[in-house]
Order: structure tokens, then sequence, then C-alpha cells
């Protein structure tokens, strides 16, 4: 199994340019979400989804789109990059069954990202 | 709102000291889970435990053992006769059971001195 990917693993980008982070996970995980981690800050959820078609904000989503036309796949867009995005960005998932369920996260290994 | 707070921003030991990391929740939620997460230089994050709101057994595993306290909305984090191996970065993260919203802590950075 491969369970998260992410890609890519770096990337460097002029500031007003626009790209996509790819998630992708083979565990079919219903639950998939993006986080940023910035020093001293933690890790802050940007964007998450409890399932293919639905996706919900989290603590910081300004400047950030996601879709999740399939269980496997949860893409995280800049529409226009700014220096304030530089950060690492991990993407995980998890099963998840409603109000009911819970499981571990299973997290991708990262993509860094520096926009000049 | 959920909110996580990890008020330790960096604490330092010598091999072999017991160490507590804090962690403090707020929620109105009833159903919600918690959570630890290592994570080492290497950069990646590995899961150390997960608690539901209805269960308040402390639990041990080796060194490790954590101690929910619901009435101090509190999930704390012990490592006895602590390694050099265990400095990390250490994660508590909050899941909202009802909307599915797992946020974390601002981490505490625990170093282990030879």
């Amino acid at each position: 199994n491969a369970g998260v990917t992410q890609t890519p693993k770096f990337q460097v980008l002029k500031t007003g340019q626009s790209m996509t982070l790819q998630c992708a996970q083979d565990m079919n995980h219903e639950y998939m979400s993006w986080y940023r981690q910035d020093p001293g800050m933690g890790l802050r959820l940007i964007h998450y989804s409890v399932g293919a078609g639905i996706t919900d904000q989290g603590e910081v989503p300004n400047g950030y789109n996601v879709s999740r036309s399939t269980t496997e796949d949860f893409p995280l867009r800049l529409l226009s990059a700014a220096p304030s995005q530089t950060s690492v960005y991990f993407c995980a998932s998890s099963s998840w069954t409603g109000s009911g369920g819970a499981n571990v996260l299973t997290f991708g290994a990262g993509s860094r990202l520096t926009v000049l | 709102a959920q909110k996580v707070t990890q008020a330790q921003t960096e604490i330092s030991v010598v091999e072999k000291e017991d160490v507590t990391l804090d962690c403090v929740y707020e929620t109105r939620d009833t159903t919600y889970y918690l959570f630890w997460y290592k994570q080492p230089p290497s950069g990646e994050l590995v899961f150390l435990i997960r608690r539901n709101s209805f269960d308040e057994q402390n639990e041990i595993s080796g060194r490790y053992s954590w101690n929910f306290q619901k009435s101090t909305s509190s999930f704390n984090f012990t490592i006895t006769a602590s390694q050099v191996v265990d400095s990390a970065v250490y994660f508590c993260a909050f899941l909202s059971g009802n909307t599915g919203k797992l946020i974390f802590g601002q981490g505490t950075t625990l170093q282990v001195k030879p």
C-alpha cells in the first residue's frame, strides 16, 4: 500500500502564480484533510472532506481551494500564491463513519512550498 | 469553537528524567476524540494514542502514559525515564464527533539531553 501520496515534495513559486498540490490515498478513506505547518504555529487545518463531493473549511482556508470528486484524490489549489503561504503542507486521511467513527490519521510526507 | 492549547512551547530535560506534556482543550461537543502525535526531526507525523470522550481511563504503554480528565478538559502525556530518542515535537489534537474537524495544538518541542 502506498498510503497517502503527496506531490510535489518541493516547489518554489513566484507571487501571483497558481499551483495545485496533489494528494492521493489508496486506503478507501472517507476523510481527507490538508494542514499547513509553520514554526510556532503547529498544524493548522486548511480544508477537509468527509466524503466525495463534500468539503468544508478549516481554520485557515483563505487563499486555498479544494474539491473532492473521487474518494482517492483531494487536491489543494493555490489560486494566487503569496509569500504568507510559504509553509510545509501535509495531506492526511482516515476512515470516517459520521458521528460514530473516528480513526487515526495517515499523513503524507509533506510538501515544502516557498513563495518568493 | 474548539480549541487545543499546549502551553509549553519547549521543554528541555536530561536523559532519564520524567517529563509531562500538557494539553488543554475547549469544546461544547459531547462526543469527541483526543490524540497525541509525535514529529521527530525527520519530519513525519507518528500517531501515539487516541481517546474518545466517553473513556477517561488512563493508559500506559511502556514508558508513555496518558492522563485524560474531562473535569479539567486536559489530556496530558508523560514520558517516564526519557531518552534522547524521545526528542521531537509532540502535538495534541482534537476531533469533533459532530463536524469531523480535527485540529491540533501548537506543539511542544521536547529536547532530551544525554
